[in-house]
């Protein structure tokens, strides 16, 4: 399909393993963000691409979360030493900046047993 | 980034116009507002945006004061599928990085 794909679409873990989460923008959107929402939240802000650099990644909560997009289109968000914590829907969305509308997957649910 | 507020719930019957405030009191001259709603278990969509003037669309319409410190997203006929919670941001000007609030959690009623 022509909308932003997410992989897996579930992922159980225990707690202290490694769990990377794949996203496929839109083809030709240069912007890519990563977000993360719990339970009867709204989605909270981790990290934003701008081509193959992080241009910010003041949500990130901490140094055991990091992403990737080598290549400026598909990204990686890796997560180390999972925590229970770390359980929550992970959203990425793409878009073409400035002023561009966001489009979101359907996420991919984590849960850290 | 500059803050909005909305209420946490609304409700409204099938086929009745819906009106989900939003308050942006520090809202920039350059701020765009932009509405998305989210429904049961998937990712947020985009439902309208604009700067000043009144929007339209095929999902609503827009209105925003004149003094720009609030808005209204405006369902002219809210069917079940509109039952979602709908989410009223200023994005940043320049990665247009969204940052979500709670929302308003809108229920639509038979």
């Amino acid at each position: 399909g022509a909308g932003v794909s997410q992989t897996p679409s579930n992922k159980v873990t225990e707690k202290g393993k490694y769990v990377e989460l794949r996203c496929d923008p839109i083809s030709g959107h240069t912007a890519l963000y990563w977000y993360r929402q719990s339970l009867g939240q709204g989605p909270e802000f981790l990290i934003y691409f701008q081509g193959t650099g992080a241009a910010d990644d003041s949500g990130l909560p901490n140094d055991r979360f990091f992403a990737v997009r080598p290549e400026g289109s598909v990204s990686t968000l890796k997560i180390q030493r999972t925590e229970r914590g770390d359980s929550a829907v992970y959203l990425c969305a793409s878009s073409i900046p400035p002023f561009g509308e966001l489009f979101f997957g359907e996420g991919s649910r984590l849960t850290v047993l | 980034d500059a803050k909005t507020t909305q209420p946490n719930s609304m409700e409204s019957n099938e086929e009745e116009p819906v009106h989900l405030p939003c308050n942006h009191s520090t809202i920039s001259g350059t701020d765009y507002i932009h509405w998305y709603r989210q429904l049961p278990s998937q990712g947020p969509e985009y439902v309208i945006h604009g700067l000043t003037s009144n929007v339209n669309n095929r999902m609503a319409s827009l209105a925003i004061a004149e003094d720009r410190k609030s808005s209204t997203l405006i369902l002219h006929r809210a069917t079940l599928r509109d039952a979602a919670v709908y989410y009223c941001i200023l994005p940043d000007y320049n990665t247009d990085k969204l940052i979500f609030g709670t929302g308003t959690r809108l229920q639509v009623f038979p």
